[in-house]
């Protein structure tokens, strides 16, 4: 079965540290895309950063970068020097085709200052 | 301004009634979706369609219907609310298979 697990519900990380969000994922499709997005209090889906199963590096935007091994079928997003503002829920979500689009439960982040 | 817009933001309503939830894109994406988001499920996606006239199921579409006679344009009708639909209504749109999905800013919806 298709399934997305993000095992951490929540995780409280000092500011300026990096942090780490796990993901993983089961499927049996050669071709899909990973995403992950962020929900702050206010509600709206913010798009962070997009891997494609066949890119070989790893993606990268600014302070986002996602540690793809698709081995292990894991799709961990880093953030680096994490600040107050990305104090938000994140989801990790995969694309095998338009109707087949699935999300993660989420993980709730709390930078403290 | 371009993006996606969802109409109304907030909804109250009782059970029983037929509510229609909005939702317009101007990017003329083909691919447009509505998902329900409650509190320890994340997003499931409840109908999609792949262009004008073309829709299909999800994962959660029972008591709901769409409609997509234009591309910009994608209701979500609930036919006769539930209290088990009082949830957080996202619609998102998708440019092809392998793009980022843009969503709306959500419909808050409760059926009491």
């Amino acid at each position: 079965a298709q399934k997305i697990t993000q095992t951490q519900p929540g995780m409280f990380v000092q500011e300026k540290e990096a942090v780490t969000l796990d993901c993983t994922y089961d499927t049996s499709d050669q071709s899909y895309g990973l995403f992950w997005y962020k929900q702050p209090s206010s509600g709206e889906m913010i798009f962070l950063i997009y891997q494609g199963s066949y890119d070989e590096q790893n993606a990268t935007e600014g302070r986002y970068s996602l540690n793809f091994q698709k081995a292990r079928k894991s799709a961990n997003l880093v953030i680096s020097a994490s600040q107050l503002g990305d104090s938000a829920m994140y989801f990790c979500a995969m694309i095998r085709s338009a109707s087949k689009i699935i999300f993660g439960s989420g993980t709730r982040l709390s930078i403290r200052p | 301004d371009a993006g996606i817009t969802q109409s109304p933001r907030y909804k109250i309503t009782e059970t029983g009634r037929q509510v229609t939830l909005m939702c317009h894109q101007t990017w003329s994406h083909s691919y447009m979706f509505w998902y329900r988001q409650d509190l320890g499920h994340g997003l499931r996606l409840i109908y999609y369609s792949a262009a004008a006239d073309i829709t299909d199921k999800g994962e959660v579409p029972d008591g709901y219907v769409v409609s997509r006679s234009k591309t910009e344009n994608f209701p979500l009708t609930l036919e006769s609310a539930t209290r088990s639909q009082t949830s957080v209504y996202f619609c998102a749109s998708l440019a092809g298979t392998y793009n980022e999905q843009f969503f709306g800013p959500g419909t808050r919806l409760t059926v009491l």
